[in-house]
């Protein structure tokens, strides 16, 4: 059964860059699109970006000038990089494994909060 | 850009039947899917290509569409199904969720 595993700093201060690393265990790396989610405190779900094993990005264009995702396909784990972080930036990150067709993603890791504050 | 709009909020009694919609330009044409968040949790899919469950995932949650609306239909609601529900579709290369739906079971 596949499983998500991810971790990075939680507390950030403003201007300050948010790194964070997803690893994939128990199933295949390849074939997939591998996302980042936040969600602010309260809020709805957003969309940061995704990889595939190939390296092949996408992201959100409110959030591409700031965002990084990358891949290191011998570890079976991929990154979140986000520049420039406001308070705005504070929310629970999420990685999950998304499926080529319509990006449907059927397994989410457990989340990681971060909060940026001075 | 493209959106996904769903109503904000759904109250059902338990027992009864839940609808939630989501809609979206061309949303027929999209595959959208559904997820369950609870409180604290991650979101959980349980409606993916418009119709399909995933393994474990109740009989009772169905999916449908028409036209730019995808319906998430939950039969006989029990209060463990109270929950934010999220559509979900992809669109020029990029993932759109919807605002989320507060379903309360009351």
């Amino acid at each position: 059964q596949v499983q998500l595993q991810q971790w990075g700093a939680g507390l950030l201060k403003p201007s300050e860059t948010l790194s964070l690393t997803c690893a994939v265990y128990g199933g295949s790396f390849s074939g997939y699109y591998w996302s980042w989610i936040r969600q602010p405190p309260g809020k709805g779900l957003d969309w940061i970006g995704e990889i595939n094993h190939g390296g092949s990005t996408n992201y959100n264009p409110s959030l591409k000038s700031r965002v990084t995702i990358s891949v290191d396909t011998s570890k079976n784990q991929f990154s979140l990089k986000l520049n420039s972080v406001t308070a705005a930036d504070t929310a629970v990150y999420y990685c999950a494994r998304g499926h080529t067709t319509a990006r449907y993603m059927d397994v989410w890791g457990k989340g990681t909060t971060v909060t940026v504050s001075s | 850009s493209y959106e996904l709009t769903q109503p904000p909020s759904v109250s059902v009694s338990p027992g009864q039947t839940a609808s939630i919609t989501c809609s979206g330009d061309n949303l027929g044409d999209k595959y959208s899917c559904w997820y369950q968040q609870k409180p604290g949790q991650s979101p959980v899919l349980v409606i993916y290509q418009e119709t399909k469950r995933p393994s474990g995932i109740p009989e009772r949650f169905s999916g449908s569409t028409s036209g730019n609306t995808a319906t998430l239909t939950i039969s006989g609601t029990q209060p463990m199904d109270e929950a934010d529900y999220y559509c979900q579709a992809w669109d020029s290369s990029t993932v759109v969720f919807g605002g989320g739906t507060k379903l309360t079971v009351l």
